[in-house]
């Protein structure tokens, strides 16, 4: 079964708007953390933002905030006031508790901000 | 930039040979994980080690194989290599503390791209 489902392949977004990346994930394990990785064309993949299992609020990072809904397994990642340099592929992740070693990933969302 | 280097950027090998792939993690890190990634598709987790140890490994055959060194650099190494062993191979750093609070967020290098003909 998937861990991590990301059912957007690809979206368009206005400069100066906000995006949301849809993100839902699937463990039986209490413990787990949720991450959020732009990837750009060059390959490399950055980190963005993360969420604990146990954490009591949604997290932000600057313009990235993580729309945390743990009885529906979802992790949406928001991007207010996107910017041209925003377009890039976006990868959701999760690791879990018991294999706390790997990371497991969606197949990513295409985001392309047009001017 | 996350410090996190990779050797060589891409590099071209033919079917049955080796190749071995180098990473050099971020200062005071000691972890090293190692993903593929094939065109189009999301990261797949080959191994991780700690402490110059396998500390875990996904479903890849035991032709992929790595190392940790003292510095916690690392190598891949792939032998009898395949067509479809064509990808972007990412390395990831990450401090893993042995109370195992925090987030143990790993941070990637730029990857190296390799084509098997």
């Amino acid at each position: 079964a998937q861990k991590i489902t990301q059912t957007q392949p690809g979206m368009f977004v206005q400069e100066k708007e906000a995006v949301t990346l849809d993100c839902t994930y699937d463990t039986s394990d209490p413990s787990y953390g949720l991450f959020w990785y732009k990837q750009p064309s060059s390959g490399e993949m950055i980190f963005l933002i993360y969420q604990g299992s146990y954490d009591q609020q949604n997290a932000t990072e600057g313009r990235y905030s993580l729309n945390f809904q743990k009885a529906r397994k979802s992790a949406n990642l928001v991007i207010s006031a996107s910017q041209l340099g925003d377009s890039a592929m976006y990868f959701c992740a999760m690791r879990e508790g018991s294999n706390d070693y790997k990371l497991s990933f969606g197949a990513g969302t295409t985001v392309t901000v047009r001017a | 930039e996350t410090g996190v280097t990779q050797s060589p950027t891409h590099l071209i090998k033919t079917r049955g040979q080796q190749v071995t792939l180098r990473c050099s993690s971020q200062s005071g890190h000691n972890t090293v994980s190692w993903y593929q990634q094939a065109l189009g598709q999301g990261p797949q987790f080959i191994f991780q080690y700690y402490r110059e140890e396998e500390n875990g490994r996904g479903n890849f055959p035991p032709r992929f194989s790595g190392l940790q060194f003292p510095n916690y650099s690392s190598e891949l190494n792939v032998n009898a290599l395949e067509l479809d062993d064509s990808a972007l191979y990412l390395c990831a750093s990450s401090l893993k503390t042995l109370a195992g609070v925090g987030t143990d967020t790993q941070y990637f290098g730029p990857g190296t791209r390799l084509t098997v003909l």
